[in-house]
């Protein structure tokens, strides 16, 4: 089986531009989480979609948001980017309550 | 909300020493997993524990979670140039913990 897939592998936007970042599941797995990865703040979770509905939702503000389609495949938007929003930006999958596969995310960089 | 501490935050080695990180919550887990990042990588799942006082073993890595389910732990015996990265512990893949960053001398 393929693996999670996250495109783009890395981006540069400017202050004040919006970014979309997707993510691929792996194949049959229904839930897909999102994460922020900074040296500062470690790894924190953004939200967790499961057949199309948010399931959880961590404590970002509104400029983050997400969604995910009937393919399973999910997508997360980041408006108005601040300086403070450049980080890896991790993807994770799972079938079941358990095991969870990470995508290599996306390194997003904002100047 | 809900936070999990680990410690502690680096732990340097000689190989062939044994390594323990420890993740303590304030409150009740209903499971706990734990990560491998290696440098540049991805997090990798390693195991979830859900039981109170549950012990599992993966080869030299042991795992177990406190009888009250509010800490658990991570302990390599006999560390290998291999075992290099950080540790995470997670709370229900929600919340995770700082990390173990582990370096070993060969």
């Amino acid at each position: 089986k393929a693996g999670v897939t996250q495109t783009p592998r890395y981006l540069i936007k400017t202050r004040g531009q919006q970014v979309t970042l997707s993510c691929s599941p792996i194949s049959g797995h229904r839930s897909v989480s999102w994460y922020q990865q900074t040296p500062g703040q470690g790894l924190q979770f953004l939200f967790e979609y499961f057949s199309e509905t948010q399931r959880n939702k961590g404590n970002f503000p509104g400029r983050f948001s997400g969604r995910q389609f009937s393919n399973s495949r999910s997508e997360m938007n980041v408006s108005t980017l601040e300086l403070g929003d450049s980080a890896l930006y991790l993807c994770a999958s799972s079938h079941s309550v358990d095991t969870q596969y990470f995508g290599p995310g996306t390194r997003l960089t904002v100047l | 909300g809900q936070q999990v501490m680990q410690i502690p935050q680096y732990q340097h080695v000689q190989e062939g020493e044994d390594f323990t990180t420890y993740c303590n919550s304030s409150t009740t887990l209903s499971n706990i997993q734990w990560y491998k990042q290696r440098p540049g990588g991805h997090p990798v799942f390693l195991i979830q524990l859900v039981k109170s006082g549950e012990v599992k073993k993966q080869k030299r890595l042991t795992f177990q979670f406190g009888e009250a389910k509010k800490n658990s732990s991570l302990h390599i015996t006999a560390t290998q140039t291999t075992d290099v990265g950080t540790y995470f512990c997670a709370a229900q893949k929600l919340v995770f913990g700082q990390g173990t960053r582990l370096t070993i001398n060969p």
